[in-house]
């Protein structure tokens, strides 16, 4: 089936230090969606982008949407442990498809 | 009170048994959804169900087959369980902001 590619597959971070996971599409999307899963636990829907160029923040989240609508980015500054997860981009073509997630370790 | 809630959390069975996955949910929505996620985290629709009909099954094998009994309710049986049925199942809903609402998922080993 069809898969959405994010890069990287996995990610460790000295505490404190920022992180960036993309998600790139091959087609233009309507929107784009971010959820993060705690190991052990359930996808958490985090915020959804729009507009073109769009840039949301959330604390220490900064989400962008690509001008051309075909890629999107989260960046984490100053990660802490809390941040560890793995983080899921999720868009809309003919169906719902989530990406294959960038699993991101925080080490103390 | 949670709005999407899986039993059981745990499932071990031994292969060619039948078993159910229950869910329900208690916003009212129309619309409900079964997600499989295998070993390496990658999260697939299996089924969408809108107001008690089936409105998508995407290629899951037939031993798969979603039941609802009513609005509230998507439970998931399977049939004659193998090996590669071991996976997370979660069963969603849409949720606020555009995004979908998860169960807490229930962890099906096969053995």
């Amino acid at each position: 089936g069809q898969q959405v590619m994010q890069i990287p597959q996995y990610q460790h971070v000295q505490e404190g230090e920022d992180f960036t996971t993309y998600c790139n599409s091959s087609t233009t999307l309507s929107n784009i969606q971010w959820y993060k899963q705690r190991p052990g636990g359930h996808p958490v829907f985090l915020i959804q982008l729009v507009k073109s160029g769009e840039v949301k923040k959330q604390k220490r989240l900064t989400f962008q949407f690509g001008e051309a609508k075909k890629n999107s980015s989260l960046h984490i500054t100053a990660t802490q442990t809390t941040d560890v997860g793995t983080y899921f981009c999720a868009l809309t073509t003919y169906k719902y498809i989530f990406g294959t997630g960038t699993r991101l370790k925080v080490l103390a | 009170d949670t709005a999407v809630s899986q039993t059981p959390k745990y499932l071990v069975t031994q292969m060619g048994n039948d078993k159910s996955i229950k869910c329900e949910q208690n916003l009212g929505h129309d619309t409900m959804y079964w997600y499989k996620q295998d070993s390496k985290k990658f999260l697939k629709i299996m089924f969408s169900y809108n107001n008690k009909e089936l409105i998508i099954n995407e290629t899951v094998p037939n031993r798969f087959s979603p039941k609802s009994p009513d609005k509230a309710h998507l439970n998931l049986h399977i049939n004659s369980l193998e090996l590669g049925d071991s996976a997370v199942y979660f069963c969603a809903i849409p949720g606020p902001g555009g995004g979908y609402t998860f169960g807490s998922g229930t962890r099906l080993t096969v053995v």
